[in-house]
């Protein structure tokens, strides 16, 4: 059973700092991974989507690497700024799967501060 | 970009009593999906839909939850009775199809007393 973990939990950085963010998953036949941003009490908005064959996605200061053999992931924000401040989740769909199920981290809350 | 749309955006009832969760998607996008999400936790799926045809219920209580999409457009997620571990966002998401990215809605915050 595929299962999905993200480090840190929680993390506090001050304006302007590079972070980078961790996801690994358990079972390597993933289909892609994508990585969500959550607003407190709101729906997840899609920053990055990475095939299985990619190793790495870019849109704007955001950078997500894939090392599907390692089962990991990671989410580099560059010079970060007060309004990322977001609960960050990764999610995987497995290869070959019936459906497309996505099975979520638990996320990480990143708190940047002024 | 068109969004996901769900109402009510909050719902707080007593447990016992019957609660339905009402969702749109986007246009066009014929793969609609419900999860579940508990505080501190990621969204865990209920239900897809292909179309009007579930696709994948394996985690839906069914004993006391449902959903349905008759014409294959929005959709309907009800429970009855609801119990207090119950109490979670509720989330709808739709694709283009089982391949394409899901785009989300703001969700249902249900709340049982």
């Amino acid at each position: 059973k595929q299962e999905v973990t993200q480090i840190p939990a929680a993390l506090s950085v001050p304006e302007g700092e590079n972070l980078v963010l961790n996801c690994s998953f358990t079972d390597s036949a993933i289909y892609n991974l994508q990585w969500f941003r959550q607003d407190p009490g709101k729906g997840l908005t899609s920053l990055l989507l990475i095939q299985s064959s990619q190793r790495e996605q870019t849109s704007g200061r955001l950078n997500a690497s894939l090392d599907k053999s390692s089962g990991r992931s990671t989410l580099y924000i560059a010079a970060s700024q007060p309004g990322d401040s977001a609960t960050y989740l990764c999610a995987v769909r497995d290869y070959g799967g019936a459906t497309n199920k996505l099975i979520f981290g638990t996320g990480t809350l990143l708190a940047v501060q002024p | 970009e068109a969004e996901v749309a769900q109402s009510p955006r909050y719902k707080i009832t007593e447990k016992s009593q019957a609660v339905a969760f009402w969702c749109d998607p986007i246009s066009g996008h014929a793969t609609l999906y419900w999860y579940r999400q508990i505080l501190g936790q990621g969204p865990e799926l209920l239900v897809q839909f292909q179309d009007e045809s579930v696709v994948d219920d394996s985690q839906l209580p069914k004993d006391r939850f449902s959903a349905e999409r008759l014409k294959g457009v929005d959709s309907t997620l009800k429970i009855q009775p609801a119990e207090l571990g119950d109490s979670a966002m509720y989330l709808c998401a739709s694709s283009r199809g089982e391949t394409q990215p899901q785009h989300f809605g703001d969700g249902t915050r249900l709340s049982i007393l």
